[in-house]
């Protein structure tokens, strides 16, 4: 247990579907991070929130949506999404960007 | 943001030390050195973290050369559940955890 929950642990959606992946932190961090991993592939930056601010989106497809409603919470709108979009879907929140980052457990997506 | 470059694989046996070196030649003043391990299927875990010269805690050693261009992870006695991926990152305040292929590990009975 990191003290970083990411909710649901698997989700399975049809490409019309509409779905959220939801990560809870409360460590006091003031940023949090989702990354996706496909198959053995190293992590990709999605998203970074600093102080509920989106401060990087690293030129990601629109029908991926985040929303940071506090420093505690950071959601990840799927709408529409395409089976190479089935990956395992990782949230991580830090301090300052340079100490330890905490991941949540992740959450394994199949798009089918 | 300092790019690092590591082995892809190593291949170790159960009971012996392993050594995974990280290269990181524009690496900044502010910058810091953290290893991260990642199972199958599970988000990265913190092994290990340095500025300058050596660090250790329970799991890991990290060696830094004055020069600061590289670094040495240092694992010992490794056992079976010692196989993962193995990331090095060197970054700053205020920049964010990029990471890169890894170092797959596998350790052998």
């Amino acid at each position: 247990e990191t003290g970083v929950t990411q909710t649901p642990r698997h989700l399975v959606m049809g490409m019309t579907n509409k779905k959220s992946l939801k990560c809870e932190q409360h460590l006091g961090h003031n940023a949090m991070y989702w990354y996706k991993q496909s198959a053995k592939k190293p992590l990709e930056l999605m998203f970074v929130y600093s102080l509920e601010e989106r401060v990087e989106n690293n030129s990601v497809p629109s029908r991926f949506s985040p929303e940071c409603p506090n420093s505690s919470h950071l959601f990840l709108h799927l709408h529409t999404l395409q089976p190479e979009d089935s990956a395992l879907y990782l949230c991580a929140s830090s301090q300052d960007g340079v100490t330890e980052a905490f991941f949540g457990q992740g959450t394994r997506l199949t798009v089918v | 943001l300092a790019k690092t470059t590591q082995p892809i694989s190593m291949d170790s046996y159960e009971g012996q030390e392993v050594n995974i070196t990280c290269s990181h030649n524009n690496i900044a003043t502010n910058d810091y050195i953290t290893w991260y391990q990642q199972f199958p299927s599970q988000g990265p875990r913190f092994i290990i973290q340095g500025y300058k010269t050596k660090v250790t805690n329970e799991v890991a050693s990290l060696f830094i050369p004055a020069d600061r261009k590289s670094s040495t992870l240092s694992l010992p006695r490794v056992s079976l559940s010692d196989t993962a991926v193995y990331y090095c990152l060197a970054n700053g305040y205020g920049q964010n955890f990029v990471f890169g292929p890894g170092t797959r590990l596998s350790v052998l009975p």
